[in-house]
């Protein structure tokens, strides 16, 4: 079956821009998080919806914002870009949001780089 | 959740059997214990998940004390392609909380050498 699809997988954007990322999930799977991994922060949990509604949410500014459709597909957004947010932005699924019992399903995610 | 401690690398030859060891000694009783690989560019791949005891899959092995207060990832014959960053993580299961929070900590980069 298929895999969690990120797009686009690499991104080049400029200071004060904003950027929207997309995340499919494997079919069936209702539970979609998003996370920030940087050289010097590791992997850093931004969000997760399970079924179009957020249930949990990182320490992240304001800037960071996410939704869920009714398909579960997901995005993320990031507005007001900073050269901070230049980072691998990945994207899990999993069928009930209890990751930690049945294992998550990462995406290869997208590479964002801010100039 | 649980503080988890690994080390921060570890080497290996071809071939050989390697056991990374995680410290969770806050762990909780609901709390399960799951291993994720992962290699550079790419995200993290879920490997095995326990509760106690012994679990063993096609991959890898994870043995579990009776105190829980640790684990053990073991890979038999190791082989180049399986130089990654090792990541352990505690956390709640069936039970309704920290819904879809992973929380990572450094992680374990094993080299694998010919």
């Amino acid at each position: 079956k298929a895999g969690v699809t990120q797009t686009p997988r690499y991104l080049i954007k400029t200071r004060g821009q904003q950027v929207t990322l997309s995340c499919s999930p494997i079919s069936g799977h209702r539970s979609v998080s998003w996370y920030q991994q940087t050289p010097g922060q590791g992997l850093q949990f931004l969000f997760e919806y399970f079924s179009e509604t957020q249930r949990n949410k990182g320490n992240f500014p304001g800037r960071f914002s996410g939704r869920q459709f009714s398909n579960s597909r997901s995005e993320m957004n990031v507005s007001t870009l900073e050269l901070g947010d230049s980072a691998l932005y990945l994207c899990a699924s999993s069928q009930t949001g209890t990751g930690y019992a049945d294992g998550y399903t990462f995406g290869s995610g997208t590479r964002l780089t801010v100039v | 959740l649980a503080k988890t401690t690994q080390p921060i690398s570890m080497d290996s030859y071809e071939g050989q059997e390697v056991n990374i060891t995680c410290s969770h000694n806050n762990i909780a009783t609901n709390d399960y214990i799951t291993w994720y690989q992962q290699f550079p560019s790419q995200g993290p791949r879920f490997i095995i998940q326990g509760y106690k005891t012994k679990v063993t899959n096609e991959v890898a092995s994870l043995f579990i004390p009776a105190d829980r207060k640790s684990s053990t990832l073991s890979l038999p014959r190791v082989s180049l392609s399986d130089t990654a960053v090792y990541y352990c993580l505690v956390g709640e299961g069936n039970y309704g909380g920290s819904q879809g929070n992973l929380i990572f900590g450094k992680g374990t980069k094993l080299s694998v050498k010919p």
